[in-house]
């Protein structure tokens, strides 16, 4: 248990939607950043945000979005859900520094029809 | 770019020891972490390198050689719960962003 928290679990949207994920982080975590991992494959960096704020994007379009609260928790936000939008998508928390090692959620597993 | 590569599967025996290897080419580094993922589970944290040499943690080593943009873990005295798959990340300079390889999934035999 690393003390983040995602939600939903799982979710079945079809092409063209839009849905959001919930994350909260580790109590004393300012930072958090959210990874979507297709299966058989390595977690791809989509944003992080830290203080409210993007703080560093990866290669995810537009439509791919998030906040973050006062509370550090966080959402994340896709528009017009694609078929290749299929994935679990982590988010993990860390506190900004020198090392932030991350801690990861035990993810969303969204399906798109 | 960012570029890690790894072995997509390995197999060893139980008690024995493993290496999985990881070579990376990065634009930046601030760091390589290894995370060990079981099927249908979050990533959990296992070693952390920054510079190079070995860093050992109970039946868990991590090497790094930034020269040769190298790590390894190693894992001794295997156990069945140690079947899972192996995460190599490279850290941006900024420190904000994991780069994962695709992960070596691991299956350790009786």
């Amino acid at each position: 248990e690393t003390g983040v928290t995602q939600s939903p679990t799982h979710l079945i949207k079809t092409r063209g939607q839009q849905v959001t994920l919930r994350c909260s982080s580790q109590s004393g975590h300012n930072t958090v950043s959210w990874y979507q991992q297709a299966l058989g494959q390595g977690p791809q960096f989509i944003f992080q945000y830290y203080r409210e704020e993007e703080n560093g994007r990866g290669n995810f379009p537009p439509r791919f979005s998030g906040l973050q609260f006062p509370n550090y928790s966080s959402e994340l936000n896709v528009n017009a859900l694609e078929l290749d939008d299929s994935a679990l998508y982590l988010c993990a928390s860390s506190r900004q520094g020198t090392y932030n090692e991350q801690f990861f959620g035990p993810g969303t597993r969204l399906t798109v029809l | 770019g960012q570029n890690i590569d790894q072995p997509t599967e390995m197999t060893a025996t139980e008690g024995a020891i493993v290496q999985i290897n990881c070579t990376y080419q990065t634009s930046g580094f601030n760091g390589l972490f290894w995370y060990q993922q079981h099927a249908g589970e979050a990533p959990t944290f296992l070693s952390y390198n920054v510079l190079d040499g070995l860093e050992e943690k109970g039946r868990f080593s991590s090497f790094l050689s930034r020269s040769k943009g190298y790590s390894y873990l190693l894992l001794k005295e295997l156990q069945m719960k140690d079947s899972a798959s192996y995460l190599c990340a490279v850290r941006d300079n900024a420190g904000n962003m994991l780069t994962f390889g695709g992960g070596t999934r691991l299956m350790v035999k009786p």
